[in-house]
């Protein structure tokens, strides 16, 4: 069984950081794109990255360029988010999904809540 | 970067309806189109990929159609279940897509 749990989340103030984990079993995790996915509360699903299973490519929604890091270890089954300089606008749960590009996203971890407050 | 509109944002319908959902695209996509199922508080759950494949476990009520730029979600028969949001998403581009969603509600 698929099974994708995030970590991380939490409250931040707006210009911080945090980094948010998702922990993959149940499936070869070397042989899969990997990829982000929020939802600002209330709101609908925004995709925000994704990660080739051997991180030769890399894509990035528009919003995130430059303060976002995708990035994963093959070794540990783990998948990784960096976020800097966040902003009220990053505020959402973030979904970690196993899939990506020609890849329907087919397995969801249940989330983790990022809140940028002051 | 390829957009996908979806329509009608809301649906009122009764058990028993058949309902269908439109999702279209800014550009061709040939049939890289999923649809997804979302209860509150739950994450997302695939319910068709490449337009018209079922996913696994999902049952027969639901179908999808289409191909290029506009697509079809159906439910042949509306069960209380299915009362939720759902949701297309173009993935035949590095920077994937959703639609804005549509909410089932119970008329």
């Amino acid at each position: 069984e698929v099974q994708l749990v995030e970590s991380g989340g939490g409250l931040v103030q707006p210009g911080g950081s945090l980094r948010l984990s998702c922990a993959a079993s149940g499936f070869t995790f070397n042989s899969f794109w990997m990829t982000w996915v929020r939802q600002a509360p209330g709101k609908g699903l925004e995709w925000v990255a994704s990660l080739k299973h051997d991180e030769s490519e890399k894509y990035y929604v528009d919003s995130v360029k430059g303060r976002f890091t995708i990035s994963r270890d093959n070794d540990k089954n783990s998948l990784f988010l960096q976020m800097d300089s966040l902003t009220v606008e990053d505020t959402a749960v973030y979904y970690c999904a196993k899939g990506g590009y020609t890849y329907a996203p087919d397995s969801w971890g249940q989330g983790t809540l990022v809140t940028v407050s002051s | 970067d390829i957009q996908v509109t979806q329509s009608p944002s809301t649906l009122s319908a009764s058990v028993g309806d058949r309902v269908t959902i439109t999702c279209r695209a800014s550009q061709s996509i040939s049939s890289w189109l999923a649809w997804y199922q979302q209860k509150p508080g739950k994450p997302p759950k695939l319910l068709i990929y490449r337009a018209s494949s079922l996913e696994s476990g999902v049952p027969s009520r639901f179908s999808g159609s289409g191909s290029g730029t506009e697509f079809t979600l159906a439910i042949s028969s509306l069960q209380p279940d299915d009362f939720a949001t759902y949701y297309c998403q173009q993935y035949s581009s590095s920077t994937p897509k959703f639609g804005q969603g549509t909410k089932v509600e119970i008329k």
